[in-house]
């Protein structure tokens, strides 16, 4: 069965630190990538996502993603983190073929202290 | 642009009574999906409409639990009769067209559902 992981349901860092959340998909064939963000009692927002073309996703408020097709991964990073990206981060996959729904993961929900 | 609207933003009824989630998508956009959020099954796609016709309702979980469009601005979800284990937050998202995936996916802010 098609799958989406995140491996972390955590991740804590200190303001200004890089972060990576991970993603991983169960599947190489044919597939549509995306990041959503949850803010705390808010719907989710699309930060990245990724179609076709360059494998390395440039978002919203700094992040960027890279979609690895050999490691079916589509880790989001974002260099220098603020207190302000404090919210739960979750991946999405839409493989080629299937109707128009999104498998989601489970979400992690990222930390940033001062 | 008002964004997906839901209503209510938080509900608490008593197990065995019904309950009704409301939607209001975003103008234009023509296929909606209904999403539960828990802690422990993370989200989940209930059901989705297009053009105000169900594709897939394989998500929802028991007969207990429908979902209508009637038309293109309205859709509910009904859950009759609730039970404890429907405690959980229903999101309602919108996007213009099923299958084109430069148009995002837009969320509502959510109804918090409490069944005590």
């Amino acid at each position: 069965a098609q799958s989406v992981t995140q491996l972390d349901s955590q991740v804590p860092v200190f303001e200004e630190a890089p972060v990576e959340l991970r993603c991983n998909y169960s599947s190489s064939v044919s597939v549509y990538l995306f990041w959503y963000v949850q803010y705390p009692n808010q719907g989710l927002q699309l930060l990245l996502k990724y179609l076709s073309g360059s494998t390395l996703v440039k978002g919203i408020n700094g992040f960027e993603a890279e979609f690895n097709k050999s490691q079916t991964s589509f880790h989001l990073r974002k260099p220098s983190v603020h207190i302000s990206d404090t919210a739960e981060y979750f991946c999405a996959v839409k493989w080629g073929g299937s109707q128009g729904n999104l498998i989601f993961g489970k979400g992690t929900k990222l930390s940033v202290k001062p | 642009d008002a964004g997906v609207i839901q209503s209510p933003r938080h509900e608490v009824t008593e197990m065995g009574q019904e309950v009704t989630l409301r939607c209001k998508p975003i103008s234009g956009h023509n296929s909606l999906f209904w999403y539960r959020q828990t802690m422990m099954r993370g989200l989940e796609l209930l059901i989705y409409f297009n053009n105000n016709v169900p594709i897939d309702d394989s998500g929802m979980p028991e007969d207990r639990f429908s979902a209508k469009m009637p038309n293109a601005s309205f859709s509910t979800l009904k859950i009759q009769p609730s039970e404890p284990r429907d405690s959980a937050v229903y999101f309602c998202a919108s996007r213009m067209g099923l299958r084109t995936y430069n148009s995002p996916l837009h969320f509502g802010n959510g109804t918090r559902l409490t069944v005590t």
